[in-house]
């Protein structure tokens, strides 16, 4: 069964630092993969996806996530934090019939 | 382009209430999801559709809980009787196509049981 994991509950950088949040995931054939986050009381908002090709991803608002198959990672990144970044952040693998299997999220503080 | 909308925001009911919650997809898109949000936790489905009919459920608790979307469009997800472990927060999502897509949230109905 897919699965994926987040190991970082919780985090927190200072503003203007960098930032790598982790995500590994268990799924038998190539992945699709989806970093989303979510502001207190909003829905989900996509930051960027893998389908295919060149496994750094660039998304919306400065992130970048590079996918690794030999390690099941795909980890988000972004070289400098705002106070704005403040959120809810989770990983996903994308299972067969266009199923999403999300993991538990990480939440990011930023000090300022 | 007007995205997913959902209703109520927020609802408190008791146990053994039952309760709706409403979801308008982005136009044109034939898949519809509903997904519940425990705190603490990561999206889990709960029910897909594409068009009016029913692709997953294998996670519904079909003993209280039920969705439609009738003429493909618009769903509503139904607890009914609902429990304390219900609280959480409903989200519904829909997607263009039949493949891996990108999905589209709502802003989510956020339920309380007492």
């Amino acid at each position: 069964a897919q699965s994926v994991t987040q190991p970082d509950i919780h985090i927190t950088v200072s503003e203007g630092a960098s930032l790598e949040l982790r995500c590994n995931y268990s799924y038998g054939a190539t992945p699709y993969l989806f970093w989303y986050v979510q502001s207190p009381g909003q829905g989900l908002q996509l930051l960027l996806k893998y389908f295919s090709g060149d496994t750094l991803v660039q998304g919306i608002k400065g992130f970048e996530a590079e996918f690794k198959r030999s390690q099941s990672s795909f980890n988000l990144r972004k070289p400098s934090v705002h106070w704005s970044d403040a959120a809810e952040y989770f990983c996903a693998v994308g299972a067969g019939a266009q199923k999403l299997v999300f993991g538990q999220g990480t939440r990011l503080t930023i000090n300022p | 382009e007007a995205g997913v909308a959902q209703s109520p925001r927020y609802k408190i009911i008791e146990k053994r209430q039952s309760v709706a919650f409403w979801c308008n997809p982005i136009s044109g898109h034939a898949t519809l999801y509903w997904y519940q949000q425990i705190l603490g936790q990561g999206p889990k489905l709960l029910i897909q559709f594409q068009n009016n009919g029913v692709v997953d459920d294998s996670q519904l608790p079909k003993d209280r809980f039920s969705a439609e979307r009738l003429k493909g469009v618009d769903s509503t997800l139904k607890i009914q009787p609902a429990k304390l472990e219900d609280s959480a927060v409903y989200l519904c999502a829909s997607s263009s196509g039949t493949r891996i897509e990108t999905q589209y949230f709502g802003p989510g109905t956020r339920l309380l049981v007492l």
